[in-house]
């Protein structure tokens, strides 16, 4: 069975930096790629990122294109989500989620998420 | 970047009835559009992918249609527990994006 568990959330002031992460289990990890995505509190979903099963793609959306960067340990069966210069629109629920490959395409299940809150 | 606009933001119906949720892409999806259910306090569960595809273990009242561009969740007789948020992902092209979803409510 699928589990995903993300951690690494927290407060931090505007401009400063967090890193999130995801660990899998259930699965093969080093098979999938892994995706990011956040709900701010009371919206929709925001779909942030993707890595593929190698790490040799990354796609980024626009709101957090330069300014986040993912990356995954296949031998820790661990994602990540590397944020710097947060700004208040970046708080949110984040979640990771599983691909259903490993070059992307939907996903499913997602973890239960780690906040972030950016505020001075 | 491809503008996913779902409609309604808010439909209302009463249990037993037909719902039908529309989602609208500002380019050719190719069939990849999925849909997800989130509930209060929920992660988002995946209903259908590939455009009619169900997920493993969701009922058959659930059904999705489409093609190119417009796209469409039918809920044919609605259970209690299907009052929820409603949103469709394409992931035809990065970056992929989510409409902004669907709040279907109790009449």
């Amino acid at each position: 069975q699928v589990h995903l568990v993300e951690s690494g959330g927290g407060v931090v002031q505007p401009g400063g930096s967090l890193r999130l992460s995801c660990v899998a289990s259930g699965f093969n990890f080093v098979d999938y790629g892994m995706h990011w995505v956040r709900q701010a509190p009371g919206k929709g979903l925001e779909w942030v990122a993707f890595i593929r099963f190698d790490g040799t793609k990354l796609y980024y959306a626009d709101s957090v294109k330069g300014r986040f960067t993912v990356s995954r340990d296949n031998a820790k069966n661990t994602l990540y989500l590397q944020m710097s210069g947060l700004r208040g629109e970046d708080t949110a629920m984040y979640h990771c989620a599983k691909d259903r490959s490993g070059s992307g395409d939907w996903f499913d299940p997602w973890g239960q998420g780690t906040l972030v809150a950016v505020s001075s | 970047e491809i503008v996913m606009t779902q409609s309604p933001a808010t439909l209302s119906v009463s249990p037993g009835e037909r719902a039908t949720l529309s989602c609208r892409a500002s380019q050719s999806l190719s069939g990849h559009l999925a849909w997800y259910q989130q509930k209060p306090g929920q992660t988002p569960r995946l209903l259908i992918h590939y455009t009619s595809t169900r997920a493993t273990g969701i009922p058959a009242r659930f059904s999705g249609s489409g093609s190119g561009t417009e796209f469409t969740l039918t809920i044919s007789s609605l259970q209690s527990e299907d009052f929820a948020v409603y949103y469709c992902l394409q992931y035809n092209d990065w970056p992929y994006s989510f409409g902004q979803g669907t709040k279907l409510e109790i009449k």
